[in-house]
């Protein structure tokens, strides 16, 4: 059973820092990683994906992936009041497996 | 549609009543994803549909839990005699082709049972 794990949080980070969320997955076959963003209330957001080892870049968000560690990681620059949001890591599986098995989110604070 | 529509947002039952939850997918979108989320919890996988059928049935937690998706568009989660225990948000997303796991959510059908 592919697991997907991440820590709850709360992480509060000061406004215009780094903020640092970080996923941990079971399969060690899995093939595409995924970062989605969940305002109170509302629904997951897709922000990022990422499907080979490295650094992936798309504005203020940084997606990291080692696959030999079984680690992937969310950066975000600059965090803004508008970033607090529960952020849900996402993860497929092989054998062409395109569902994806959720974490149970991290719950992140940008105070002012 | 410009997004995946979830009816209703809301929907309040009694213990052992049978509900109905529709989702309207991203036109031309082929796959469909049924999970359900729980208070300070992640989305969990309900059933997977390409086109009309159901790929992947695996998450239903047991046999009151039943989806279809008759002409490849819009899809009906349904729930027969109804437990406190299924009280949740069921989330509803679709994808271009089911090719790549980027799912777009719809805004949720929140139930409860009471």
């Amino acid at each position: 059973q592919k697991e997907v794990e991440q820590n709850s949080g709360p992480l509060s980070v000061p406004e215009g820092a780094i903020a640092s969320l970080n996923c941990t997955y079971s399969d060690r076959g899995s093939q595409s990683f995924f970062w989605y963003r969940q305002y109170s209330g509302k629904s997951p957001e897709l922000i990022m994906s990422i499907y080979s080892n490295g650094d992936k870049e798309d504005g203020r968000f940084t997606a990291q992936l080692n696959k030999a560690s079984q680690y992937v990681s969310l950066l975000i620059r600059d965090s803004q009041p508008s970033d607090s949001a529960t952020y849900l890591c996402a993860v497929n599986g092989p054998g062409g497996s395109y569902i994806p098995t959720f974490g149970r989110g991290t719950s992140l604070i940008v105070h002012p | 549609g410009a997004g995946v529509s979830q009816t209703p947002s809301n929907k309040v039952t009694e213990k052992g009543k049978y509900v109905e939850l529709r989702c309207d997918p991203i036109s031309g979108h082929t796959a469909l994803y049924w999970y359900r989320q729980s208070l300070g919890q992640g989305p969990e996988f309900l059933i997977y549909f390409q086109g009309t059928g159901a790929a992947d049935d695996s998450g239903l937690p047991n046999d009151r839990f039943f989806a279809v998706r008759p002409e490849g568009s819009v899809s009906t989660l349904k729930i027969q005699r109804t437990e406190r225990g299924d009280s949740a948000v069921y989330l509803c997303a679709s994808s271009l082709d089911g090719d790549t796991g980027e799912l777009f959510f719809g805004e949720g059908s929140r139930l409860t049972v009471l």
